[in-house]
């Protein structure tokens, strides 16, 4: 079956605009994590949808980062006035929690310049 | 509050021997642990994770992993190393008894297999 899909898969921006990154998770996984992943660095934690329940956004770095997710299925991650330390690549997964195993998009590659 | 530390950068060893990742962690209430592995020009796919039962976890291409609650670490190892083993390797920590679903990863430790 379909992986995560995410798109686009890079993205180049000025500083200042906005962007919009989507992600479209395996089918029938309640769980979505949006992580960002800067040059030579680990898995940053952004964002966290589960079901119905109140997203997890603890991991958000500023008011500038916003995500929202239609029911079960896709998720966009927006970035308002994009600034160059939010050059990364932006990772989206899915889950089946009774499984504890993340699926992992390829990522966007987010380039402000 | 969850961390989880790969207090080495990059890992060197030679084709054909024992290889060994480091991983320690930190959480308030029971770890599940996880290793993902990052190929050149590919997504993260998950290798193994200990939930509960045995500490020592195998899970795919011969890698294993050591769980030490005393010394709160999930070692990631492999008997015989291989060049296609060269890749990007990150340590994830979940606290079970949190109510949430919610990952901490480690900062990445590069494997280079030499042949």
């Amino acid at each position: 079956g379909a992986g995560v899909s995410q798109s686009p898969s890079n993205k180049v921006t000025e500083k200042g605009k906005d962007v919009e990154l989507r992600c479209d998770p395996i089918s029938g996984h309640t769980a979505l994590y949006w992580y960002r992943q800067r040059l030579g660095q680990g898995l940053e934690f952004l964002i966290y949808f589960q079901g119905n329940s109140a997203p997890d956004k603890s991991g958000l770095p500023s008011d500038r980062f916003s995500a929202e997710r239609t029911g079960e299925s896709v998720s966009t991650l927006t970035i308002q006035r994009t600034q160059q330390e939010d050059s990364a690549v932006y990772l989206c997964a899915s889950s089946l929690v009774t499984r504890d195993i993340q699926y992992f998009g390829a990522g966007t590659r987010l380039s402000v310049l | 509050a969850q961390s989880v530390a790969q207090p080495e950068d990059q890992v060197n060893v030679a084709e054909g021997n024992p290889l060994t990742v480091k991983c320690t962690y930190s959480v308030s209430g029971n770890p599940y642990l996880f290793w993902y592995v990052q190929y050149p020009n590919r997504g993260l796919q998950f290798l193994l994770k200990y939930i509960t039962g045995d500490n020592l976890v195998k899970g795919s291409y011969g890698f294993e992993a050591e769980f030490n609650k005393s010394q709160t670490s999930f070692h990631l190892k492999k008997p015989s190393a291989l060049v296609s083993d060269s890749a990007l390797y990150f340590c994830a920590v979940r606290d079970a008894d949190s109510g949430t679903y919610k990952y901490i990863f480690g900062t990445g430790t590069r494997l280079k297999v030499l042949a």
